[in-house]
């Protein structure tokens, strides 16, 4: 029962280089979302997907692009990392057919760029 | 627009005590949903409790239960019978309640010590 499950777990980047963030759900849920968490700002939305198929910004999206390859999996890629992209990633999904469903996160990705 | 605010960036309590964590939030719908979750040293975002707003019960989940009020956009989270798993990062989160929306807004968090 792995549930949201992200990968890597940890992450160095130089400026510059680019990488993608993986991630998969087995909870047949419709939509996923990409969070960020920065010290004292809570979880920032960068991006989501309501259903396969579909994406949509959310709060910060400059920087980042997400395909959503199939139902199980949403991935995050940064063209070019920047230091201010610096943080803790995640990943989560929701059954959104269900009004009062939660959002069931992943362990997260820290992301450091140098 | 929606704003989650949790003005304890910081709080601590005595094993066994009882603690109440603080979120107020702005909204101007009448439906909508609101969480507390959890957040270990392991990273892992773990849900505590969720409470519908057209509920007037207040929700409860063993020791964790929250008081809604409302009319004062309050949603505060009582955790009795505190013991040292509870230290965490305790977010509370809002979201609007009609099929078809997706965004959950986020408070900045408070951390909670337990003390032995």
């Amino acid at each position: 029962n792995a549930g949201v499950t992200q990968t890597p777990k940890f992450q160095v980047l130089k400026t510059g280089q680019s990488m993608t963030l993986q991630c998969a759900q087995d909870m047949n849920h419709n939509s996923m979302y990409w969070y960020r968490q920065d010290p004292g700002m809570g979880l920032r939305l960068i991006y989501y997907s309501a259903s396969e198929g579909t994406t949509d910004k959310g709060e910060v999206p400059n920087g980042y692009n997400v395909s959503r390859l199939n139902k199980r999996e949403f991935s995050l890629r940064l063209e070019s990392a920047a230091p201010s992209q610096t943080s803790v990633y995640f990943c989560a999904s929701r059954d959104s057919d269900r009004v009062n469903s939660p959002l069931h996160f992943g362990n997260g990705t820290r992301l450091t760029v140098t | 627009a929606q704003t989650v605010t949790q003005s304890q960036p910081e709080m601590s309590v005595q094993e066994a005590e009882t603690v109440t964590l603080s979120c107020t939030y702005d909204t101007s719908e009448s439906d909508y949903y609101l969480f507390w979750y959890k957040q270990p040293p392991s990273r892992q975002m773990i849900l505590v409790i969720r409470q519908e707003a057209y509920k007037q019960q207040n929700a409860t989940e063993n020791r964790f239960s929250v008081n809604f009020q409302k009319a004062a956009k309050s949603f505060s989270l009582k955790i009795s019978d505190s013991q040292l798993g509870d230290a965490a990062m305790y977010f509370c989160a809002y979201r609007s309640a009609p099929l078809g929306t997706y965004k959950y807004i986020f408070g900045t968090g408070t951390r909670l010590k337990v003390l032995a």
